[in-house]
């Protein structure tokens, strides 16, 4: 099956700096990823739809400028949280799908993220 | 009204017993439905989805949807300890983009 492969698993950064999180299908081409973040006990938000070669669509309330994502190839996209601030602690996810209808959309393993 | 809404939990069932969960919609251009089960720390993984009116069965899970209704419902059939975890309804919208519910948290007790 399809597989979403997301990096790193933890980081752990100071509050103003900024950090890259990495999302690569593994076994197929994934022309759209989606990011997501979720807090404690909450369910998961949609962040943005990443597009391959195109911008990113922010869903509203997402700051562009703060989370910026770039889908340079079919197999990988990165968000990179700029100047973080402990409100942005959270775990954040990646997700794609293999072919359109008949399949589902896979996750990655997910990114802890801690700004102290 | 939330878009995605699921049964309030925590649910707590006894091994071998059927857990059932449900979900509400409200938007009629929802497509597909997706559950997921995501344990404590963990990404969602997935259960199974469907997008036809009906049942779907999958080994012990059975997913039922019915537009009219606006109704999605995962139904585990002989729960073991090892399903305990919070399940995600999801429905897909257009621009695949998809809408989870806020989960419901499901123990089995052996």
């Amino acid at each position: 099956g399809a597989v979403v492969s997301q990096h790193p698993s933890w980081v752990i950064c100071k509050s103003g700096t900024s950090v890259k999180i990495e999302c690569r299908s593994l076994d197929f081409q994934a022309t759209t990823m989606f990011w997501y973040r979720q807090f404690p006990k909450q369910s998961l938000m949609l962040m943005a739809t990443s597009n391959e070669g195109s911008k990113a669509t922010y869903e509203q309330g997402v700051e562009k400028d703060k989370f910026l994502i770039n889908h340079a190839s079919l197999t990988l996209s990165t968000l990179t949280v700029t100047s973080a601030h402990p409100e942005d602690s959270s775990f954040y996810i990646c997700s794609a799908r293999e072919g359109q209808v008949n399949y589902g959309y896979t996750f990655g393993s997910g990114t802890r993220l801690t700004v102290v | 009204q939330k878009e995605v809404e699921q049964n309030s939990g925590p649910l707590s069932v006894p091994e071998g017993a059927i857990a059932s969960l449900n979900c509400t919609y409200s938007d009629r251009g929802s497509q597909s439905f997706f559950w997921y089960r995501q344990y404590s720390g963990k990404s969602p993984e997935l259960i199974m989805f469907i997008y036809s009116n009906g049942d779907k069965e999958d080994g012990r899970f059975t997913a039922q949807l019915n537009k009219a209704s606006q109704y999605v419902s995962l139904l585990i059939r002989d729960s073991q300890p090892s399903d305990s975890a919070t399940y995600l309804c999801a429905g897909e919208t257009s621009g695949s983009r998809l809408t989870f519910g806020e989960g419901t948290q499901l123990t089995v007790n052996p």
